[in-house]
């Protein structure tokens, strides 16, 4: 089975401060994606970022990076300049490997909010 | 490109009635999955169908049933809905090409 923690259920930061998510992650499976969604208050809910469990580098996109430690099994999300339409909640997931299914499970969520 | 719809927007349902929500995928992806988000939690997987067969299942009961038309849409149908049914019903699509999965703006359903 696979389990993702996110121990801060909210989150505040100044405007064009950096702010780092965390997420843990318990699994068996040796081979594994994670990712971190966006969902502001209207629902839906947007990708953002993925990191392979084989990929040798960190993922990047935009102001998103994801900081993937394997052997401590954490992906935290780093936020550079946070930006005021940051404010939402965050959720960590995590999929097996193709093989397993398209199964995505869900962490608990960090609300972040971002100060003027 | 159009992103997944769903439809409708919001339902209003009593107990022990049926209801049926909708879900087009993002054109080109073959794989739709069901996800309910009960308010306060992280969305809890239901179905996975691609190419109209059901791939996977989450810890649902067999009330939550869904099923793939030719065209990759979805439906995703509950009967003798209980209270505990209210949620937020997001559908995902997915190429098979890659992992990621895309999320619709989802179906609010509340059970009176």
């Amino acid at each position: 089975a696979q389990k993702i923690t996110q121990t801060q259920p909210g989150m505040f930061v100044q405007e064009k401060e950096a702010v780092t998510l965390d997420c843990t992650y318990d699994t068996s499976d040796p081979s594994y994606g994670l990712f971190w969604y966006k969902q502001p208050s209207s629902g839906e809910m947007i990708f953002l970022i993925y990191q392979g469990s084989y990929d040798q580098q960190n993922a990047t996109e935009g102001r998103y990076s994801l900081n993937f430690q394997k052997a401590r099994k954490s992906a935290n999300l780093v936020i550079s300049a946070s930006q005021l339409g940051d404010s939402a909640m965050y959720f960590c997931a995590m999929r097996p490997s193709r093989g397993g299914g398209n199964k995505l499970t869900f962490g608990t969520g960090t609300q972040l909010k971002v100060e003027l | 490109d159009a992103g997944v719809t769903q439809s409708p927007t919001h339902l209003i349902k009593t107990r022990g009635q049926h209801v049926t929500l909708r879900c087009s995928p993002i054109s080109g992806h073959k794989s739709v999955s069901w996800y309910q988000q009960v308010l306060g939690q992280g969305p809890q997987f239901i179905f996975q169908y691609y190419e109209k067969e059901e791939r996977g299942r989450g810890n649902f009961p067999d009330r939550f049933s869904a099923r793939q038309f030719p065209n990759y849409s979805s439906e995703l149908n509950v009967n003798a809905l209980l209270l505990g049914d209210s949620a937020l019903y997001l559908c995902a699509s997915s190429s098979q090409y890659t992992d990621t999965q895309y999320f619709g703006p989802g179906t609010r359903l509340t059970v009176l």
